[in-house]
């Protein structure tokens, strides 16, 4: 079975520019969630989804971030304009859930490593 | 609110010799605990969890882990480490009473020396 798959798997730009990272979870999954890793602040929520619905976004840093999820099987993070403080690994994790409820864990991408220079 | 503390940065053991990884959680209903491990360049993948009945879970690749609600801790354990082994662990909450949020440790470094 394909896994949770995202791309790129690296991204270098230059500040300013626009960002895109998608994803795409698992199949039957309807929960999505949106992760930023650094070696200073570990591993941190940014947002997460559940059946195509934002349902806590108090983990995106600031206005320049932004996610979506028109269907069930695509979901994208949008940066804009990029700053080189959001140099990161991002990681986007899929997960079955209840109403309510999951006792699922989550299955994570390989992650999206993001170079702003 | 949900918290999880896992008190070493890193272990160090010797291929051969068993394991045990820390992790300490807090929350306001009963748990969801989970262990995941981390390779260089790769996602977190899922290698065990504990939901409710008996208090050691087995899990992938010979992992086990124990369950002590009186201690609040959930440790990762293995009989025979390997240096395969060698890779960033999270420890990781969720409270059974409501909502999809995971709270994740900030992770311990194994490794294994031949």
């Amino acid at each position: 079975d394909a896994g949770v798959i995202q791309s790129p798997r690296h991204e270098v730009t230059e500040m300013g520019q626009e960002v895109t990272l998608r994803c795409k979870p698992i199949s039957g999954h309807n929960s999505l969630f949106w992760y930023r890793q650094t070696m200073m602040r570990g591993l941190e929520l940014l947002i997460y989804f559940n059946n195509n619905v934002p349902i806590d976004d108090s983990g995106m840093p600031e206005d320049r971030f932004s996610a979506k999820m028109p269907n069930a099987s695509f979901s994208t993070l949008k940066i804009q304009p990029s700053e080189p403080r959001d140099s990161a690994v991002y990681f986007c994790a899929s997960s079955s859930t209840g109403t309510g409820y999951s006792n699922q864990p989550q299955h994570f991408g390989d992650g999206t490593r993001l170079s702003i220079l | 609110a949900q918290s999880v503390a896992q008190p070493e940065d890193q272990v160090n053991v010797a291929e051969g010799n068993p394991l045990t990884v820390k992790c300490t959680y807090s929350v306001s209903g009963n748990p969801y605990l989970f262990w995941y491990v981390q390779y260089p360049n790769r996602g977190l993948q899922f290698l065990l969890k504990y939901i409710t009945g008996d208090n050691l879970v087995k899990g992938s690749y010979g992992f086990e882990a124990e369950f002590n609600k009186s201690q609040t801790s959930f440790h990762l354990k293995k009989p025979s480490a390997l240096v395969s082994d060698s890779a960033l662990y999270f420890c990781a909450v969720r409270d059974s009473t409501g909502g999809f949020k995971t709270i994740f440790g900030a992770g311990t470094r194994l490794f294994v020396k031949a």
